[in-house]
């Protein structure tokens, strides 16, 4: 099975701030990679999926880059409604989740 | 609009069964795969199960294998799982959600229901 483990596991920025969350597979999964935003008491959303290309309708302030084993996703200016749990998903063999990244307002 | 909508949820006794089923509705079924995902209170994501457009191909995790099982009605635009042997750690909401591609190999899940409670207590 592949596991994927993201960091941190929380995270306090002020708006504006650049923020940076890493998820590292235990295997290579090339670019098999998508990161999802959930905020509180509603259903996961789809920001990124093969590791770089924006959702449709996402704003461009999302980014995720990274191929093989560590991948990186960053809000290049944090707003107030990007309050939320961050979690990293692949698909390379069936689909693992990261275990999130809670991402709170300083 | 795409809506999925599960229904199904309750409370159940250890060792017992349900049946969870998610209704879809503005886009063609049975073009794309489909998906499972729970999230226990207070807990992350787990990806539960998938299937095919066809239903040629089929995955589950490690937690619920021989015990769930997927299934889609294409006529009817529905999907299933048939939850046994149920445990206190199947506790959890869960999702039905839409993979943007026909196959299990590539899956990214674009749109999501708002889940469906099912509690595992005696």
């Amino acid at each position: 099975d592949i596991q994927m483990t993201q960091s941190p596991s929380s995270l306090s920025a002020s708006v504006g701030d650049r923020v940076t969350i890493t998820c590292q597979a235990s295997q290579d999964i090339s670019n098999y990679l998508n990161w999802y935003q959930q905020k509180p008491g509603k259903a996961p959303k789809l920001l990124i999926y093969d590791a770089s290309n924006l959702e449709t309708g996402v704003p461009s302030r999302f980014s995720g880059s990274g191929s093989g084993t560590d991948f990186t996703f960053t809000i290049s200016s944090l707003q107030p409604e990007d309050i939320a749990t961050y979690y990293c998903q692949q698909y390379d063999n069936l689909l693992t989740f990261g275990q999130g990244t809670k991402l709170e307002i300083k | 609009e795409v809506q999925l909508v599960e229904s199904g949820g309750g409370l159940v006794q250890p060792g017992r069964s349900l049946r969870l089923s998610c209704a879809a509705s503005g886009f063609t079924f049975d073009d794309y795969a489909m998906h499972w995902v729970r999230q226990a209170p207070g807990k992350g994501l787990e990806w539960v199960s998938g299937i095919s457009w066809n239903s040629g191909s089929i995955g589950y995790a490690d937690s619920v294998k021989g015990r769930f099982t997927i299934s889609r009605d294409n006529a009817k635009n529905s999907l299933y799982l048939q939850m046994n042997s149920l445990r206190a750690e199947d506790t959890a909401l869960y999702y039905c959600a839409k993979d943007n591609t026909h196959d299990l190999a590539v899956a990214a899940l674009d749109y999501w229901g708002q889940g469906t409670l099912v509690t595992v207590s005696s």
